[in-house]
């Protein structure tokens, strides 16, 4: 069974530039989730979708932070314009459901300049 | 508000010795608690789930274990070897949410 794809594995942006992540979850999980990890400590939640609809997006940065999952699929996260303290790992999960067991891609090493 | 703190920080041990990873949470209403493996520049590679019915679940040299009521979970590692080193983090979803609240890691070292 393929896991959970992400695109790409590496951006350098400068700030103020916009810079778009790409999620593939796992076939046939409902749910997806976009996290965001600092350096040195734990992810945090930034998003979930159950199929499209949004489930719980409470922190996401939503001036600056935008997400969808068109079709309950693949999904994009954007961010316009980029901070300095944006700079992070961008990490998507998907489940079968809300409480099951989360399986987590690859992720996205994003440094803003 | 849901808070996961581990401690410690940063272990070293000399291959072979058994260890544990502690985690403690503020609210104990729990739904599950899940402990994570996390190598330098990778993803999160789940390693045991506990339900908040389970006392412990156990996988190979892994044995994680709960106690819901003092806010503690601990991932016993034995007979450690040099590829166990990574990051370890644990993660709970309280009852009634859906997202898993995480600790900061504890980064493991074993050396040969």
């Amino acid at each position: 069974e393929a896991g959970v794809a992400q695109s790409p594995r590496y951006k350098i942006i400068e700030k103020r530039q916009s810079v778009a992540f790409w999620c593939n979850p796992i076939s046939g999980h409902a749910t997806l989730y976009w996290y965001q990890q600092i350096l040195g400590q734990g992810p945090k939640l930034l998003i979930q979708f159950q199929n499209n609809g949004v489930v719980d997006d409470s922190q996401l940065p939503k001036d600056r932070f935008s997400a969808e999952r068109l079709k309950g699929v693949d999904s994009t996260l954007k961010i316009q314009p980029a901070k300095l303290e944006d700079s992070a790992v961008y990490l998507c999960a998907s489940s079968s459901g809300g409480l099951g067991e989360q399986y987590f891609g690859p992720g996205t090493r994003l440094t803003v300049t | 508000k849901q808070e996961v703190t581990q401690i410690p920080a940063a272990l070293s041990v000399p291959e072979g010795e058994n260890l544990v990873l502690n985690c403690s949470f503020t609210d104990s209403a729990i739904y599950n608690l899940q402990w994570f493996r996390q190598d330098p520049g990778k993803g999160l590679t789940s390693l045991l789930l506990i339900q908040s019915s389970q006392r412990e679940q156990t996988s190979g040299r892994l044995n994680a274990s709960l106690d819901k009521s003092s806010g503690r979970s601990t991932l016993y590692i034995a007979a450690s070897q040099p590829g166990d080193s990574a990051t370890y983090l644990c993660a709970v979803r309280t009852q009634g949410a859906q997202k898993l609240v995480f600790g900061q890691g504890t980064r493991l070292t074993i050396n040969p």
